[in-house]
């Protein structure tokens, strides 16, 4: 069966500092990769997809950048943080058309 | 843009009435809307889906409704139970197409 993990579950950093979040799944092959983020009254916002390695759609300009090394691993980035990054940040994955599937997502808190 | 609302924030409920969650959309080429379920500082889950070929379909306690002339669907969890009290998001995508949230309803169910 499909499992996805992602880590750390908390984080607290200080503005400015960088950040790597890493998503990896297991059980499936070629999966469409999500980053979202749910901030205060914002829901779930999209902020990037990835279709295949390499392949990476940003949705918002932000402050953060995504990469796919490989087919199963997501990660999201960033060289400097600020405030407004913080957020519950979760990664999900699907085959197009159909449901997806969340991990247990991050609470990040920039000081 | 919001292409997914919803527009109530919060909603409350007795425990053993109905709830009625409210989702309308502005893309009419949506064709897949899904409901999913979430608790604090956990990932969203899966409730229910229904393709636009479809105006209801029903998992249990869960039914959806959709009524592709207005734009609109609904789920409705009847009877209501303690456990059902969380942040639900309604969902939407087009074809072969990434999934667009709405900013999500909290439901309180009350004793």
């Amino acid at each position: 069966s499909q499992t996805i993990h992602q880590w750390p579950a908390t984080l607290v950093q200080p503005v400015g500092s960088p950040l790597s979040l890493e998503c990896t799944v297991e059980g499936t092959s070629n999966p469409n990769l999500y980053w979202y983020r749910q901030a205060a009254g914002r829901g779930l916002q999209l902020l990037f997809y990835s279709v295949g390695i390499g392949q990476i759609s940003s949705e918002v300009p932000q402050n953060l950048s995504a990469s796919r090394p490989q087919d199963r691993q997501f990660i999201l980035s960033s060289k400097k943080l600020l405030l407004s990054d913080s957020g519950f940040y979760l990664c999900a994955w699907n085959y197009l058309g159909e449901k997806l599937f969340f991990g247990s997502g991050t609470q990040l808190s920039v000081l | 843009d919001q292409q997914v609302k919803q527009n109530s924030p919060s909603l409350s409920v007795q425990e053993g009435r109905i709830s009625i969650l409210n989702c309308d959309y502005t893309n009419s080429m949506f064709d897949y809307f899904l409901w999913y379920k979430k608790y604090p500082a956990e990932g969203p889950t899966f409730l229910i889906s229904i393709s636009s070929i479809k105006d209801k379909n029903e998992d249990g306690r869960f039914t959806v409704f959709l009524n592709k002339s207005a734009k609109h669907l609904s789920l409705h969890i009847v009877p209501s139970q303690p456990g059902d009290s969380a942040v639900y998001f309604c969902a939407a995508s087009a074809i072969d197409d990434k999934i667009i949230f709405g900013k999500g309803t909290r439901l309180h169910i009350l004793p």
